[in-house]
């Protein structure tokens, strides 16, 4: 059975400062996904990550898939308000490529 | 552009009543995913479809059941609602392509007393 872990679950950075969010699956996977939630709305997506050693950047956000450890990372670099929200990992397992969530982060960032 | 559309919004049950949630999605998807959210608890599938006509369990099934009669559309019923399916409900889509973005509706919150 798919267990897709995130940490931390609560994050409090400082404005200008870098972190990163960790997510750790349990069994094989080659497809996982982050996904940005703002309060009350529905779910963004991020990035898609395919294959082992990507990475993708977007603003100041990146995300890198390592697949032989069952770790993915999403980097934050020089934090900032408007990126306060709860971002999940999702793992695609299962022979119908069910989308697996981890319980979220969620990220403060005060100024 | 509706993309994936969730209708009712909110909703207030009585312990007992049923009801049904409607998904429709215009993108032409073959995949649909019903989740619910908890707090602390992340979003957990509920049920899904590969195709119309087809539909299977996710990791917390008992109490729902689905139908996708059309491929645009896809069901969720409570038979017999309690107040432990008190939730955000949202409905997801996507194409069977492995590099497939999943795109997520609005939600529907349900409330159970």
């Amino acid at each position: 059975e798919l267990k897709v872990e995130q940490n931390p679950l609560f994050l409090s950075m400082q404005e200008g400062k870098n972190y990163t969010i960790y997510c750790n699956y349990s069994t094989t996977s080659d497809r996982l996904y982050w996904y940005r939630q703002d309060p009350g709305k529905s779910l963004e997506s991020l990035f898609v990550l395919l294959s082992n050693g990507a990475v993708k950047q977007e603003g100041r956000l990146m995300a890198s898939l390592d697949t032989k450890a069952r770790l993915s990372t999403l980097h934050i670099t020089a934090a900032v308000h408007d990126l306060s929200a709860t971002y999940f990992c999702a793992v695609v397992g299962g022979s119908q490529g069910n989308l697996i969530f981890g319980k979220g982060t969620k990220l403060s960032v005060k100024p | 552009n509706a993309g994936v559309t969730q209708t009712p919004k909110f909703r207030v049950l009585k312990t007992g009543q049923s009801m049904t949630l409607l998904c429709a999605q215009d993108m032409n998807h073959e995949y649909m995913y019903w989740y619910r959210q908890d707090p602390g608890m992340g979003l957990r599938l509920i049920h899904y479809s590969v195709g119309e006509g087809t539909t299977a369990k996710g990791e917390v099934p008992d109490g729902y059941n689905v139908s996708r009669l059309k491929k645009q559309n896809f069901l969720l019923g409570l038979e017999s609602a309690a107040p432990s399916q008190t939730s955000v409900y949202f409905c997801a889509s996507s194409f069977r392509d492995p590099r497939r973005t999943i795109y997520f509706g609005e939600g529907s919150w349900l409330t159970v007393v």
